[in-house]
C-alpha cells in the first residue's frame, strides 16, 4: 500500500507571493491533518479534515487555511508568505476521526523557502 | 491545557549502551501519549504509543516507553542502542480522541562507534 505522498517535495517563493501544498493520504484513510515544522518552533499542528470537514485548528493566522476533498486528498494554502514561513510542512493520515489515538502516518513533507 | 517537555535536545550514546530519552507532560485529563521517530529528509514515525491498559508499552525497532502517572513521565529507552538510531525523537501528548497532537522541542539522538 503506497504512503502518504505530498507535493512539491521543494518549494522556493518570495515574500507576498501565497502556495498551495498538496497531500494525498494511504488509501482508506478519512482523515488527514498539517504541521509545520521549524528549528525555533518545532513541530505545531495547523488542522485536520475528516470527511472534507476541518474538525480542528491549531493556533496559526488565517492566511493558513485547507480544504479536503471528496477522495480524502487535502491541501493547505498559505496567501500573503512572509519569511516566518519557511519551514518543512508535515502532512498525516489515519483511517479515523481522533486521529490522535490511531496510528498516524507521515508524509517525506514539502520543504517551503521563503525568500 | 497539555504541554511536553523533552529533558536534553541532544543526547549522545556509545554503540551498544542503554538509550534513555526523557519527557514529561502536562495534562488536565488521562493523556495519550505518543514517541515519534523522524530520520533525516524524512516525515514522522510512530515509534509507539500510550492510550489505556498497560503503562509499559513495547514499540519498534526494540524500544519501550513506561508511563508513569505519578511521575507525569514517558520516557523512551532502549536496551542496546544500534548505529541506525541515531535520528531526531519527538515524545506528544493528546488530551482525548478530539484534541490535537501536541509535540515535545525533539531530542537528537547520536550514537558513538
Amino acid at each position: 500500500k503506497a504512503g502518504v505522498t505530498q507535493t512539491p517535495r521543494y518549494l522556493i517563493k518570495t515574500r507576498g507571493q501565497q502556495v498551495t501544498l498538496s497531500c494525498s493520504p494511504i488509501s482508506g484513510h478519512r482523515s488527514v491533518s498539517w504541521y509545520q515544522q521549524t528549528p525555533g518552533q518545532g513541530l505545531q499542528f495547523l488542522f485536520e479534515y475528516f470527511s472534507e470537514t476541518q474538525r480542528n485548528k491549531g493556533n496559526f493566522p488565517g492566511r493558513f487555511s485547507g480544504r479536503q476533498f471528496s477522495n480524502s486528498r487535502s491541501e493547505m494554502n498559505v496567501s500573503t508568505l512572509e519569511l516566518g514561513d519557511s519551514a518543512l510542512y508535515l502532512c498525516a493520515s489515519s483511517w479515523a476521526q481522533g486521529a490522535q489515538t490511531d496510528t498516524q502516518y507521515f508524509g517525506p513533507g514539502t520543504r517551503l523557502t521563503v525568500l | 491545557a497539555q504541554s511536553v517537555t523533552q529533558l536534553g535536545s541532544h543526547v549522545s550514546v556509545s554503540e551498544g549502551a542503554l538509550v534513555l530519552l526523557r519527557c514529561n507532560y502536562s495534562s488536565s485529563v488521562p493523556p495519550y501519549l505518543f514517541w515519534y521517530v523522524q530520520y533525516p529528509n524524512q516525515g514522522l514515525q510512530l515509534l509507539l504509543k500510550y492510550t489505556t491498559g498497560a503503562t509499559l508499552v513495547k514499540g519498534i525497532n526494540g524500544f519501550e516507553a513506561e508511563f508513569k502517572k505519578s511521575e507525569t513521565s514517558f520516557h523512551l529507552t532502549k536496551p542496546s542502542a544500534h548505529m541506525s538510531d541515531a535520528a531526531e525523537y519527538f515524545c506528544a501528548v493528546s488530551a482525548s480522541s478530539a484534541s490535537k497532537i501536541i509535540f515535545g522541542s525533539g531530542t537528537r539522538l547520536s550514537i558513538r562507534p
